[in-house]
């Protein structure tokens, strides 16, 4: 079955620098690639996420690359800014029925001021 | 609009119980996968129901079963607890009609078996 791995699981940055969170897949086949953002004891939301037939998104300060070939897929958030602060999960979506996510292991991002 | 509920927001049982978790989807959303998150760690997903079927189901042994409702609403049984079922509990719905659909989470219960 799918495999995500995520890295690294705790990042520090000051504000205004750029944070960085690559995750890598297993299945191929895989096609929908989202990532969430989770809030101390809030529910996970979604950020940005990626179709398999993209190679990048943007919205405002996140960006999300996707690389088919390596099976690896990068959050990118510009201008860090201190409400950044959280845990980042990535996810994918394997090809097949249903919308089972498989879930990364999650980065907690910190944002100094 | 109403997002996604679960009831109740924690729950404490003893090794050897049972427990039934609670989730009501976002309106208009017709799929219900349950997820289970540990301490420190990512969702795993545990099952999916659509049409009142399991469609889907995690690595998770049969004392973790499910229910959908005619109204979309979604239980989950833990039967036989053990310490490493103690987690926060998340429900998502989602659009089975709806390619890539987002998945939107609920607050999640959390549950502390001791």
């Amino acid at each position: 079955g799918e495999n995500v791995e995520q890295h690294p699981s705790t990042l520090s940055v000051q504000e205004g620098d750029s944070a960085v969170i690559k995750c890598t897949y297993s299945d191929s086949a895989s096609n929908y690639f989202p990532w969430y953002k989770q809030e101390l004891g809030k529910r996970p939301q979604l950020i940005i996420d990626i179709r398999s037939n993209v190679g990048e998104k943007k919205d405002q300060r996140i960006a999300v690359t996707l690389n088919k070939t390596a099976k690896h897929f990068s959050l990118h958030i510009t201008e860090t800014q201190p409400e950044d602060s959280a845990v980042y999960f990535c996810a994918a979506l394997p090809r097949r029925a249903g919308t089972a996510l498989i879930f990364g292991k999650g980065t907690t991002l910190s944002v100094s001021s | 609009d109403a997002g996604v509920t679960q009831s109740p927001t924690h729950l404490i049982k003893t090794r050897g119980q049972q427990v039934t978790l609670r989730c009501s989807p976002k309106s208009g959303h017709d799929t219900v996968s349950w997820y289970q998150q540990a301490l420190g760690q990512g969702p795993q997903f545990i099952f999916q129901y659509y049409e009142e079927e399991e469609r889907q189901r995690g690595n998770f042994p049969d004392r973790f079963s499910g229910h959908q409702f005619p109204n979309y609403s979604s239980e989950l049984n833990v039967n036989a607890l053990l310490l490493g079922d103690s987690a926060l509990y998340l429900c998502a719905s989602s659009l089975a009609m709806v390619p890539y659909n987002e998945q939107f989470f609920g607050p999640g219960t959390r549950l502390t078996v001791l």
